[in-house]
C-alpha cells in the first residue's frame, strides 16, 4: 500500500460526456503529479503541482483537460467533451520535495477511463 | 528531449533463472533512476531508485546499476520466479522530479 489513493477505479462513459477523478496523494508530500498511460505503453506525464501551484503542463493536456489542487491536498482532473481517444489509465504519484532532489515517486492505483 | 528506451519488450524464462532488463536514456543529466513493477490493471509499485550519484542498488533479489555517462541501468533479478511475472518499466527524473518511462518490459516465468 504506497499510500496514495485514487478515486473512482473505473469510470466508463459516453463520448462527450464529463468526468472527473481524485487522488489523495501521502499526506505529507507537497508535490502531487499526473500521468496517462494507454494500453502497451509507459506512463506520459501530464502536469504537477508544488502545493496549489500548477507548474508544468504538458503538451498531451489540450484544452479539455484541467486540473486543480486546491490547499494544496488532493487534486481532481477533469476530462470536458470526452472523446474515444482519452481511453486510458489515469495515475497519479506524490513525493516529498521541491524537485533537484532525490526523493521516491509513490503512485496510486489509477483510474481506468472507458470512453464509449 | 529525454527519451528512454527498454530492452526486450518481453521476456519468457523458466523459474530459477537469472535475468537482466536493459533501460537506456538519452540526455545523461538526471537527478534519479527509478524501476517500478506493474500488474496487469494496476498501478505501479516502486522497486528501486538510484540517486545519480550511485552506481547501484540492491533490495532482495534485486538490484539495479546505473552508468550515467552512457545512459544506461540494468535490473538484474536473480532466481527469478513465477510472481515476479509482471510488467517492469524503467524512468528518469530531471530537476522538477517529473518522470519519463520507457515502454517497459513484460517479464513472464514459467513455472
Amino acid at each position: 500500500d504506497t499510500g496514495v489513493s485514487q478515486n473512482p477505479r473505473h469510470k466508463i462513459t459516453k463520448r462527450g460526456q464529463n468526468v472527473t477523478f481524485r487522488c489523495d496523494p501521502i499526506s505529507e508530500h507537497n508535490r502531487l503529479y499526473w500521468y496517462r498511460q494507454t494500453l502497451g505503453q509507459g506512463p506520459e506525464f501530464l502536469t504537477y503541482f508544488q502545493n496549489e501551484a500548477q507548474l508544468e503542463k504538458s503538451r498531451l493536456l489540450s484544452d479539455r483537460f484541467s486540473a486543480e489542487r486546491p490547499k494544496g491536498s488532493f487534486s481532481t482532473l477533469e476530462i470536458q467533451r470526452t472523446e474515444q481517444g482519452d481511453s486510458a489509465m489515469y495515475l497519479c504519484a506524490s513525493r516529498r520535495g521541491t524537485g533537484g532532489d532525490y526523493n521516491e515517486q509513490f503512485f496510486g492505483p489509477g483510474t481506468r477511463l472507458t470512453v464509449l | 528531449k529525454q527519451e528512454v528506451t527498454q530492452i526486450p519488450a518481453a521476456l519468457s524464462v523458466p523459474e530459477g533463472e537469472n535475468l537482466v532488463l536493459n533501460c537506456s536514456f538519452t540526455d545523461s543529466a538526471i537527478y534519479n533512476l527509478q524501476w517500478f513493477r506493474q500488474d496487469p490493471g494496476k498501478g505501479l509499485t516502486s522497486l528501486l531508485l538510484i540517486q545519480s550519484s550511485q552506481r547501484e542498488q540492491t533490495s532482495g533479489r534485486l538490484n539495479a546499476s546505473l552508468d550515467k555517462s552512457s545512459g544506461r541501468s540494468t535490473l538484474y533479478i536473480a532466481a527469478s520466479q513465477p510472481g515476479d511475472s509482471a510488467t517492469y518499466l524503467c524512468a528518469v527524473s530531471g530537476n522538477t522530479g517529473k518522470l519519463i518511462f520507457g515502454q517497459g518490459t513484460t517479464l513472464q516465468v514459467k513455472p
